[in-house]
């Protein structure tokens, strides 16, 4: 089955970090690029970052809001996205949902999403 | 950044009526602007992709038009399924950008 499977969110304090896990599988993950989109409870959607394919050597490249304090590293033996956060805000707050790019750099799959909620 | 809006933010309207969403983008953006449904609870679900092109299994009442800065989504006639948010989102370039979202809720 072609799919997306989030995890790591959870309850952590202001300065703080924390991992998320993104699962693929049924689909040649190395070909694809991946990002990571967020969503503030009740609020709407917001880029995070992506990771490019293969073909582009793996770089990625972040939005503004998270640049120098997440990191989206892939391994590619595993299936696997991930976004490391560091220096967590409250307004970090959201679901964060792993997406899969397609080539016209729209996002086809989506995973369920993991919540992550910083606060004291 | 890109700036997208949405318009309206909100409508009620009737199972049958065609329901008509416009998304502007602050410069030109082609042709590359994409089509989100998201019921609550749930992630996005592409609908339409390069303004016009319907995603494969989404039914034939949804569609897309225009270039440029103006787009429209249109539902020919609402089903009691597609009562839910529609986000648009531009990408052309990075950081990628999205609508702040139409809820469509039952009149």
């Amino acid at each position: 089955e072609v799919q997306l499977v989030e995890s790591g969110g959870g309850l952590v304090q202001p300065g703080g970090s924390l991992r998320l896990s993104c699962a693929a599988s049924g689909f040649t993950f190395s070909d694809h690029y991946m990002d990571w989109v967020r969503q503030a409870p009740g609020k709407g959607l917001e880029w995070v970052g992506r990771a490019r394919n293969k073909v582009n050597s793996y770089t990625t490249e972040y939005a503004a809001s998270v640049k120098g304090r997440f990191t989206i590293s892939r391994d590619n033996s595993k299936n696997s996205l991930y976004l490391q956060m560091n220096s967590l805000k409250t307004e970090d707050t959201a679901v964060y949902y792993c997406a899969r790019e397609n080539s016209g750099w729209y996002f086809d799959l989506w995973g369920r999403g993991t919540l992550v909620t910083v606060s004291s | 950044d890109i700036q997208m809006t949405q318009s309206p933010s909100s409508l009620s309207a009737s199972v049958g009526d065609r329901v008509t969403i416009t998304c502007r983008a602050s410069q030109s953006i082609s042709n590359y602007l994409i089509w989100y449904q998201q019921k609550p609870g749930e992630p996005p679900k592409l609908l339409i992709y390069a303004a016009s092109s319907l995603q494969s299994g989404v039914p034939s009442r949804f569609s897309g038009s225009g270039s440029g800065t103006d787009f429209t989504l249109t539902i020919s006639s609402l089903q009691p399924e597609d009562f839910a948010t529609y986000y648009c989102q531009q990408s052309y370039s990075t950081p990628f950008t999205f609508g702040p979202g139409t809820k469509v809720d039952i009149k």
